[in-house]
């Protein structure tokens, strides 16, 4: 267990609403980064953060914005949730000197 | 051509075999690679961790990377039904890939039939 929590861990929502997506850490650890994970494309990065504040675009991050205000928690928003954003989502954490990231549990996403 | 390819598979085995599980890549500068593991509707979890190349061995599984052909295999020796799941691998130029460049393949789902 590397000390990640992802809530909700499932949701459906309709099209055009926001969504929040929160994780949370225990592990004090700088880096954080958020994951699609979909059929036929693997795990694609939406957005990272290096401290508190400091978050970076990753491979898919249209549609998306995360913020993080404590070390612990990233949270990541769809500010008009569509169908093709139907996934399953996945934090991670890294900690400084830490060779690799690890995973959280997901949430599943269903967007009507 | 993407940047890591890897066989989806299914790939079926019966209990007891061997299994190779492999992934090429075509970004010379990878210096990282991993294996992760993920069971169904579970996150993944690392499996394997190797700098450069070379092979590692913990226990069942076999990391195997070489560099000169770009090539990264995983095996997994007397496999059992619980190793069913899907194999990931992961590659970065930098240590952690803390700048967000963790490239993952599409994962091979494998299935251990006792």
């Amino acid at each position: 267990d590397a000390g990640i929590t992802q809530s909700p861990r499932h949701k459906v929502t309709e099209t055009g609403t926001p969504v929040t997506l929160r994780c949370h850490q225990t592990e004090n650890h700088r880096y954080m980064y958020w994951y699609r994970q979909d059929p036929g494309h693997g795990l694609r990065l939406i957005h990272y953060s290096y401290g508190v504040k400091d978050t970076d675009k990753g491979e898919v991050s249209d549609g998306y914005s995360v913020s993080r205000s404590k070390t612990e928690d990233f949270l990541l928003t769809l500010e008009s949730a569509t169908s093709s954003q139907t996934s399953v989502y996945f934090c991670a954490i890294r900690g400084q000197g830490q060779e690799t990231q690890y995973f959280g549990p997901g949430t599943r996403l269903l967007v009507l | 051509q993407k940047e890591v390819e890897q066989d989806p598979g299914p790939l079926s085995v019966p209990e007891g075999a061997i299994v190779s599980l492999n992934c090429t890549y075509s970004n010379s500068a990878f210096q990282y690679f991993m294996w992760y593991r993920q069971y169904s509707r579970k996150g993944p979890e690392l499996l394997m961790y190797t700098y450069s190349s070379g092979n590692k061995e913990d226990g069942r599984f076999t990391a195997q990377v070489d560099k000169s052909s770009k090539y990264i295999s995983l095996f997994i020796r007397d496999s059992q039904p619980s190793d069913s799941a899907t194999y990931l691998c992961a590659m970065s130029e930098n240590y952690g890939g803390s700048q967000g460049n963790l490239i993952f393949g599409k994962g091979t789902k494998l299935s251990v039939k006792p």
